[in-house]
């Protein structure tokens, strides 16, 4: 069965760095696009970012454009998001997406908040 | 633009059918996905390609297509199908969007 564990969430302040990672296991993923979904407290799901399975092809929202970075290592099937320069407002649970043809699988996502 | 339109609550009796739209111009080119989210937990996919179910997704789980805008249809709710539900699509310049959602109560 997929598996999607998110990792390296917690509490940053203002202007700080964190990187989050994502293991996963049971599909192929060195052929499979990959997203990161964030969702504020009690608010809807907004789309981060996204990567090709050859680590091409990435797109950003326009709101972490030029702050986040996505990228993925094959050799451990691990996804990541570098997350710079945070904001209040990026404060939310970062989920792991992997989404083919006829299906789409998310984890259980990890919680990053951004406060002094 | 690539913004999604969803009505923010949608309200039925068990038994009775519930619907809700999502719209959208890039919907009138490109596929949607509905997403259902109970409390507390991950979304689960609910239908791809408009109207198409992955398995083990109830057969009165429904979608449909006109225009620019995608409709979920749900025939004979149940308690358990009380959620929150989002589209989700991919425009042109490849971001994907999220619908704000629709909070489905069923009592």
């Amino acid at each position: 069965e997929v598996q999607l564990v998110e990792s390296g969430g917690g509490l940053v302040q203002p202007g700080g760095s964190l990187r989050l990672s994502c293991a996963a296991s049971e599909f192929p993923f060195s052929n499979s696009w990959m997203h990161w979904v964030r969702q504020a407290p009690g608010k809807g799901l907004v789309w981060v970012s996204r990567i090709g399975g050859d680590g091409s092809r990435i797109s950003y929202a326009d709101s972490v454009t030029g702050r986040f970075s996505i990228s993925r290592d094959s050799a451990t099937n691990t996804l990541y998001l570098q997350m710079n320069s945070l904001r209040t407002d990026d404060t939310a649970v970062y989920y792991c997406r992997y989404s083919y043809d006829n299906g789409d699988y998310w984890g259980q996502g990890t919680l990053v908040t951004v406060s002094s | 633009s690539y913004e999604l339109t969803q009505p923010s609550s949608v309200s039925v009796s068990p038994g009775q059918t519930a619907r809700i739209t999502c719209s959208g111009d890039v919907l009138a080119k490109k596929y949607a996905r509905w997403f259902q989210q109970k409390p507390g937990q991950a979304p689960i996919l609910v239908l791809y390609k408009d109207d198409e179910r992955p398995s083990g997704i109830p057969e009165r789980i429904s979608g449909s297509s006109s225009g620019t805008t995608v409709t979920l249809t749900i025939s004979g709710a149940q308690v358990e199908d009380e959620a929150d539900y989002y589209c989700y699509s991919v425009a042109d310049n490849n971001l994907g969007v999220f619908g704000g959602g629709t909070k489905l109560t069923v009592l």
